[in-house]
């Protein structure tokens, strides 16, 4: 079962910073937080993910909280491309399938 | 980026039919999956393999089946196609236990 409550729907202007939060309240102290985008239904892309401290890559940047209950993927400058279902995952690094759950569909306006 | 590839993209078959869905990746990974997921819906595992030899069934009940016979190549295959089949099916693979990678699906109509 899916670990994590994120918003059903978000939007955003093109050009602006896309934040996308994500509860994950049960999570335990062996578990990561992964984020996985899927464009109009092609495969699942891997974003980003992390254990306890902030994370940054070439696509996001991941913020997690102290507590890690909650977590916020963040799109610095949105683009019509990045018009997706972003899935915030909460997996154990053994764990062996991701469950994605619904996603926040994200919406960037032009 | 992953190199991970899935053929055919787009089936259309009658029912009573045997399909393969071909899934093949080039980076030496272990570990391969398969997902099911209907339109507007979520991924749901139907099985995975930890290497060849290896193939275990997901949480989502499948009436297909799976080989591992090389480390690059998963096939999932239907004996006999229905409509319920209808659906996308989703390859991935991973090393150990780090992130998956996914292919770009293989989208079944069953008429």
């Amino acid at each position: 079962d899916a670990k994590t409550t994120q918003p059903t729907s978000m939007d955003c202007a093109e050009g602006r910073a896309a934040n996308l939060p994500c509860n994950h309240s049960t999570i335990s102290g062996n578990e990561y937080v992964y984020w996985y985008r899927q464009i109009h239904s092609q495969g699942p892309q891997y974003i980003i993910h992390g254990l306890k401290n902030n994370e940054t890559n070439e696509m996001a940047s991941l913020i997690i909280t102290e507590d890690r209950k909650s977590s916020t993927l963040i799109l610095p400058h949105a683009t019509l491309r990045d018009t997706a279902v972003y899935y915030c995952i909460v997996r154990p690094y053994t764990g062996n399938q991701f469950y994605f759950g619904t996603g926040t569909s994200l919406t960037v306006i032009p | 980026e992953a190199d991970i590839y899935q053929t055919p993209r787009y089936l259309v078959i009658g029912t009573g039919k045997k399909i393969t869905l071909e899934c093949s990746q080039t980076m030496g990974h272990d570990k391969m999956y398969w997902y099911q997921q209907d339109p507007g819906m979520e991924l749901h595992l139907i099985h995975y393999s930890y290497g060849v030899n290896s193939t275990e069934k997901g949480d989502l009940s499948s009436e297909s089946t799976v080989s591992r016979i090389r480390t690059e190549h998963f096939p999932l295959t239907l004996e006999s196609a229905r409509p319920s089949h209808t659906s996308q099916y989703l390859c991935a693979s991973s090393s150990a236990w780090e992130t998956q990678y996914f292919g770009p699906g293989t989208r079944l109509l069953v008429l």
